[in-house]
């Protein structure tokens, strides 16, 4: 089974920087997903980490250590349709290879 | 076009009736999933299909039930529906040619009464 852990809300201003952590324990490590979900929407796909270290595209940055099951999502020069809620999901091989999703945390950009 | 589609989009049903949400997928992808969302909370898997001959269930899947009936469609049935399945209903896909990243549907928003 798997523990995944993240914070329920987040509150940043718009321009700056935030950095969204996900702790997780898990048996059988075999990836880390972020998905972005905005409020009555689908979940949709912003990074993928299977190996250590940070991974980056565009204004997204995903940072991943296994040895220390933590994961983060950094958000550069936030916009106000940052706000949505990000959430960090695990694949485990004893699993299938499927993925277990955290509780989402939910960001609100303010001007 | 979209890859993932689910129908209906929205629907209000009364307590105590059957009703049938469906999904479709061009992916290709073998695996499918229902999942569950309440406001605010997290998604909750309810079945899952690894190909046509694979049904399995998730964390909540009593008062659900689900037919794989092609690898293209995927449906989930409330068998006698109850206030509190209240909930968005998400459909997803995946395949391990994209490293089993899953690719979810638009959502049907069902309302019981």
């Amino acid at each position: 089974g798997q523990n995944i852990d993240q914070p329920t809300e987040m509150t940043a201003t718009e321009g700056a920087i935030v950095q969204i952590n996900c702790t997780y324990q898990t048996s059988g490590f075999n990836g880390l997903f972020w998905y972005q979900q905005h409020a009555g929407e689908a979940p949709t796909f912003l990074s993928y980490n299977v190996l250590d270290g940070l991974e980056e595209k565009g204004r997204f940055s995903s940072f991943l250590s296994r040895s220390k099951g933590y994961s983060y999502l950094l958000l550069k020069e936030l916009q106000m349709k940052d706000s949505a809620s990000y959430l960090c999901a695990v694949r485990e091989v004893g699993a299938g290879n499927m993925l277990t999703f955290g509780g989402g945390t939910r960001l609100m950009v303010k001007p | 076009d979209a890859d993932v589609t689910q129908t209906p989009r929205n629907r209000i049903t009364k307590t105590g009736k059957r009703i049938m949400l469906e999904c479709s997928q061009t992916k290709g992808h073998d695996r499918m999933y229902w999942y569950r969302q309440d406001p605010g909370l997290g998604l909750r898997l309810i079945y899952y299909s690894f190909d046509v001959k694979d049904i399995n269930k998730g964390e909540i899947s009593d008062g659900y039930s689900v037919s794989r009936q092609a690898q293209a469609k995927f449906s989930l049935s409330l068998e006698s529906a109850i206030p509190n399945q209240t909930a968005l209903y998400f459909c997803a896909t995946s395949d391990y040619r994209n490293s089993y990243e899953q690719y979810f549907g638009p959502g049907t928003r069902l309302t019981v009464t």
